[in-house]
């Protein structure tokens, strides 16, 4: 079975912050990762995604995210947010060909001016 | 290209009425999917298809039918409405079921059943 657990509903940062948003997940195979965004009334968009290689990966708008194996995590982050990053940011796991993408609840970011 | 289309942007239904939400994609994609969207709990896997003809049931099946009779649509009905079936409903494509396939997904169809 395969989970993602994003912690919190909300995070609120002022512009040109750093942005943190965290994501653990559990697996019992090597997982495939992923972070969508969704802005106000649209659908999900993909940011980023990490399959094989390279366990840092650069996803558009400036975020990238770390593929931890010994913390189960995948968290995202960018270094400088901007008012246009205010959205909402699921992590989701997949395993297997043909196997579910499992999202987690998702988080939602605020910008302050 | 479209991507992945839509329709209606939003609906209500009375409980007890069934209705048809559309999906098509322009993308010869193989892979279709619906989920729903509730407030904190993320999106959920109703129904999927790999491939024209075959579907399979998600997380959340009940009180869902689909069919893939073409490669291009991939309908949502909802056979007798009920409130709990109020959400957001979206459907996304990819070119196949690998793991690591980017899904492709439409602007979604907000569903109020009262």
């Amino acid at each position: 079975a395969q989970s993602v657990t994003q912690l919190g509903s909300h995070v609120s940062v002022s512009e040109g912050a750093l942005v943190l948003l965290r994501c653990n997940y559990s697996s019992s195979v090597p997982p495939y990762l992923f972070w969508y965004v969704q802005y106000p009334n649209q659908g999900l968009q993909l940011l980023l995604k990490y399959t094989t290689g390279a366990t840092l990966v650069k996803g558009i708008n400036g975020f990238e995210a770390e593929f931890k194996k010994s913390e189960t995590s995948f968290h995202l982050t960018k270094p400088s947010a901007h008012m246009s990053d205010a959205a909402e940011y699921f992590c989701a796991v997949r395993t297997g060909a043909n196997s579910k993408l499992t999202f987690g609840k998702g988080i939602t970011l605020s910008v302050r001016p | 290209n479209a991507g992945v289309t839509q329709t209606p942007k939003f609906q209500v239904l009375k409980t007890g009425q069934s209705m048809t939400l559309q999906c098509a994609q322009d993308m010869n994609h193989e892979y279709m999917s619906w989920y729903r969207q509730d407030p904190g709990m993320g999106l959920r896997l109703i129904h999927y298809s790999v491939g024209a003809g075959i579907t399979d049931q998600g997380e959340v099946p009940n009180g869902y039918n689909v069919s893939r009779s073409t490669t291009e649509d991939f309908p949502l009905r909802l056979l007798s409405a009920a409130p709990s079936q109020t959400s957001v409903y979206f459907c996304a494509s990819s070119t196949g079921g690998r793991a690591a396939e980017t899904q492709y997904f439409g602007p979604g169809t907000r569903l109020l059943v009262l």
